[in-house]
């Protein structure tokens, strides 16, 4: 019952170098997010999925890229790491709309 | 655009003493979805407590209950007989009836929460 598994746990990126962060789900969700959480700030969010093809930027999307293309998988990509992107990443899914979400561990991203 | 605000950064119980993080919404909708996530120093983030907006009755799970003022669109969180292990960040999350971009939580900023022995 591994829920969503988020790789890697930890990570140290020089500036402009690029990165994928890896999520899967074993629940069939269709509904998968992407959150970046900063000190003091709460989590924002960066990209969403409702299903296998369709995905949409949410409040935080400059910088980041993603695909969907399983139901299970969701990964999010960094291309030119920059020092403002260090945080800790959040992967999440949701079966509806009205049931919390299931998060992944997250990953620390520090950027230098 | 709907918000979420957490305003006690900071707050302090005694354990088996009583506590309340307060949360307050702005939204327009009359039927949307309302959370509390605690965040252990593991960082997982973990759902304690779920309210719908249409039911009037307060949700309830062991320790944790909330009282839900739909009409000052307040949204706090009561932990009784506080333990050492609920010491936390605990945030209130809002989610709104529709899918797509409505449908997605927002966050407050969260409380920090710690229990004295």
């Amino acid at each position: 019952n591994a829920g969503v598994t988020q790789t890697p746990k930890f990570r140290i990126l020089k500036i402009g170098q690029s990165m994928t962060l890896q999520c899967t789900q074993d629940m069939n969700h269709n509904y998968m997010y992407w959150y970046r959480q900063d000190p003091g700030m709460g989590l924002k969010l960066i990209y969403y999925s409702v299903g296998a093809g369709i995905t949409d930027k949410g409040e935080v999307p400059n910088g980041y890229n993603v695909s969907r293309s399983t139901t299970e998988d969701f990964p999010l990509r960094l291309e030119l790491a920059a020092p403002s992107q260090t945080s800790v990443y959040f992967c999440a899914s949701s079966y509806d709309e009205g049931r919390g979400y299931t998060f992944g561990s997250g990953t620390r991203l520090t950027v230098v | 655009a709907q918000t979420v605000t957490q305003s006690q950064p900071e707050m302090s119980v005694q354990e088996a003493e009583t506590v309340t993080l307060s949360c307050t919404y702005d939204t327009s909708e009359s039927d949307y979805y309302l959370f509390w996530y605690k965040q252990p120093p593991s960082r997982q983030m973990i759902l304690v407590i779920r309210q719908e907006a249409y039911k009037q009755q307060n949700a309830t799970e062991n320790r944790f209950s909330v009282n839900f003022q739909k009409a000052a669109k307040s949204f706090s969180l009561k932990i009784s007989d506080s333990q050492l292990g609920d010491a936390a960040m605990y945030f209130c999350a809002y989610r709104g009836p529709y899918g797509g971009s409505q449908g997605n939580l927002i966050f407050g900023k969260g409380t920090k929460l710690s229990v004295k022995p």
